[in-house]
């Protein structure tokens, strides 16, 4: 099994919401990631989860919060967002933790608009 | 900080023909992935490259990195409609970071 599940598919929220977004692997991968993509642009690195650990933050704003619950699942949850973080979301996983970069296997992304 | 650049941006081809994409680096690549994107879904592994000079191929689609680990280039013989999409280049930045490039948006006309 080489898939990762992205749930939901497309997400609407207004501002004052919350929301989560999940992310499910069963490669045995050790290493998750999550990505937002703006229209036209490449993707860009949010949160890398290590082994379950947070090991890397990219000046996130705080009304996204990551969690791990285990090795297998990944959440981002959402609250108070604004109408530009309207996104494609996309999880990632890949074998290693720190050994060394591996190809990452992407999910096929939900879709969240804030009105 | 590390930058990929791609070229061309966009291409529309005949189908049939064949067609090269560039990726092109400001500094040494340690590891260089290639991913392709159907539009508003996820990214497909394709090929990764690490040492100067190698090249893979799977398909129809070759992906070199050159002697200087600079540079790569992703070569589709005879392209097919169902090699259109959007091509990135991502580069190992450190640990597990990947830096992506702008892409490359490809058309195959039938």
């Amino acid at each position: 099994d080489t898939e990762v599940t992205q749930t939901p598919k497309h997400l609407v929220m207004g501002m004052t919401n919350k929301k989560s977004l999940k992310c499910e692997q069963h490669m045995g991968h050790r290493a998750m990631y999550w990505y937002k993509q703006k229209a036209k642009k490449p993707p860009e690195l949010m949160f890398v989860y290590s082994y379950e650990k947070l090991s890397i933050n990219e000046s996130v704003p705080s009304r996204f919060s990551p969690e791990c619950p285990n090795s297998s699942l990944l959440n981002l949850h959402l609250h108070a967002l604004q109408p530009e973080d309207s996104a494609l979301y996309l999880c990632a996983s890949s074998q290693g933790g720190w050994e060394g970069l591996n190809e990452q296997y992407f999910g096929p992304g939900t879709r969240l608009t804030v009105t | 900080s590390q930058e990929l650049e791609q070229s061309p941006q966009s291409l529309i081809v005949q189908e049939g023909k064949n067609l090269t994409i560039n990726c092109t680096s400001s500094k040494t690549l340690y590891g260089l992935y290639w991913y392709k994107q159907k539009y508003g879904e996820g990214l497909i592994f394709l090929m990764m490259l690490q040492k100067g000079g190698e090249e893979k191929s799977h398909e129809k689609i070759t992906a070199k990195l050159d002697e200087k680990k600079q540079q790569s280039s992703l070569h589709i013989t005879a392209s097919q409609p169902s090699h259109a999409g959007i091509y990135l280049c991502g580069a190992d930045v450190a640990g597990n970071m990947l830096t992506f490039g702008g892409g490359t948006r490809l058309m195959v006309k039938p």
